[in-house]
Order: C-alpha cells, then structure tokens, then sequence
C-alpha cells in the first residue's frame, strides 16, 4: 500500500468552529489532492497541488482552503465548518508520468452538528 | 464537463461472473482505472488499461474498453464473498497531467 495517512480518522464538530484535516504521505509523490465523498456524488474533488506551495481549486472548493508546506503534508482547512460539509475526506497522491495512478489514504469520517 | 457513468447497484450468487459496466465522455482519455472500495476504507486500484487497448486480463479481472463506444467493462470471474463492495471507474482527462473524473460508483453485492 502506498504511504499515505490521514489525520484524524474520525472528527465530530458543532458548525461554525474550524478544522483541519491533515494528509501525509511517504511516497514523495508530487501530486496531492482532496476529494470528499457523498451518496450519491461519488468522488468530488476539492482542492489539489502539484507541488510545495503550489496549489488550485477543484470542482467544489467553497468553503475550503489548503496548504503545502512540505512535499509530504498536504493539510485542508474548514475555516467554519457548516453541516453540508459533513462528509467522509480522502487524500489522494500521484506522480507525474507513467500511469498517472492516484493512491488513496484512508479517509476521515466528518460529522458537523 | 466530462462525465463518468456506471450502474448504482449489481447483485450477484457466488461463483458466478460480474460484469461492471462505465461509459465515459472524454474521447481524448488517456488511461481508464478501475477501483475497489471496501466498506470504512480508502479506494484501492484494482487494474488500469491504456487507451490504446482492447483488453487486460489480470487473474480473475478482465477489462474490456470499447472507444468507439466510450465504453469500459470490468468482468469478476467467479465472483466471491469478499468481492463485495463498491467499484469506482475513473477516466485521466486527456491533456491533463492529474485530474481524474470518477463515476458515482457500483455496489456490488455477492450472495452465498
């Protein structure tokens, strides 16, 4: 399995206070990304990087921020989390060339009350 | 946008065949994946196929790609229990060095 972990798995908030999901990898892969998934969305992405520093919104970025300090952390804010945010988040990396293959984490389960 | 298309739901016996169908829209698609999700866990890459081929087999995985068709096809020989769950299909935009565009996903459910 590529080295990829999330923290934390688990988070349950009240609307309005502010979280921060992290993702970590060992892979040294440039790429990283957000996704969140719901019932009857599938995948949707949410912010993505393709390198230190360097990052660009995705298909549902609202209400989302992020930042890439170092090649191996890639962190998603909730500057106020809302209930529509209540969703399970994974962190997804991938290295540029070849098959251009995503990896997954395992995922952060989120509820906002 | 581009979009991906699969079944919401397939139910199978045990030891039968499962046939997991997607269509996609993007004819300039380069690579097409298929992922396994199983309940509480990330997704994991079950097999990907070029653009440029008809046909991979992978033990008891065969996927059939139809681009004239849009068309993309995951076959489970002798379907078991521990085959359930949810299979994602992603197409690699064409022109694009990251973004992936996933399906909704299909259950799949094998009974004894």
């Amino acid at each position: 399995d590529a080295g990829i972990t999330q923290s934390p798995r688990h988070k349950v908030t009240e609307t309005g206070t502010p979280v921060t999901l992290r993702c970590h990898q060992t892979e040294n892969h440039r790429y990283m990304y957000w996704y969140r998934q719901d019932p009857g969305h599938g995948l949707r992405l949410i912010h993505y990087s393709y390198g230190v520093k360097d990052t660009d919104k995705g298909e549902v970025s609202d209400g989302y921020s992020v930042s890439r300090s170092k090649t191996e952390d890639f962190l998603l804010t909730l500057e106020s989390a809302t209930s529509s945010q209540t969703s399970v988040y994974f962190c997804a990396i991938s290295e540029q060339g070849g098959t251009d293959t995503q990896y997954f984490g395992p995922g952060t389960r989120l509820t906002v009350l | 946008g581009e979009d991906v298309e699969q079944s919401l739901f397939l139910s199978v016996r045990e030891g039968d065949s499962s046939v997991i169908n997607c269509t996609y829209t993007d004819s300039s698609s380069t690579y097409l994946y298929w992922y396994k999700q199983e309940p509480g866990a990330g997704l994991q890459l079950l097999t990907y196929i070029f653009s440029n081929m008809d046909m991979k087999q992978d033990q008891r995985l065969t996927v059939l790609l139809n681009k004239k068709d849009k068309h993309l096809s995951l076959r489970i020989a002798d379907t078991q229990t521990g085959d359930s769950a949810i299979y994602f299909c992603a197409e690699k935009e064409g022109g694009s060095n990251y973004k992936l565009t996933f399906g909704k996903g299909t259950l799949l459910t094998v009974n004894p």
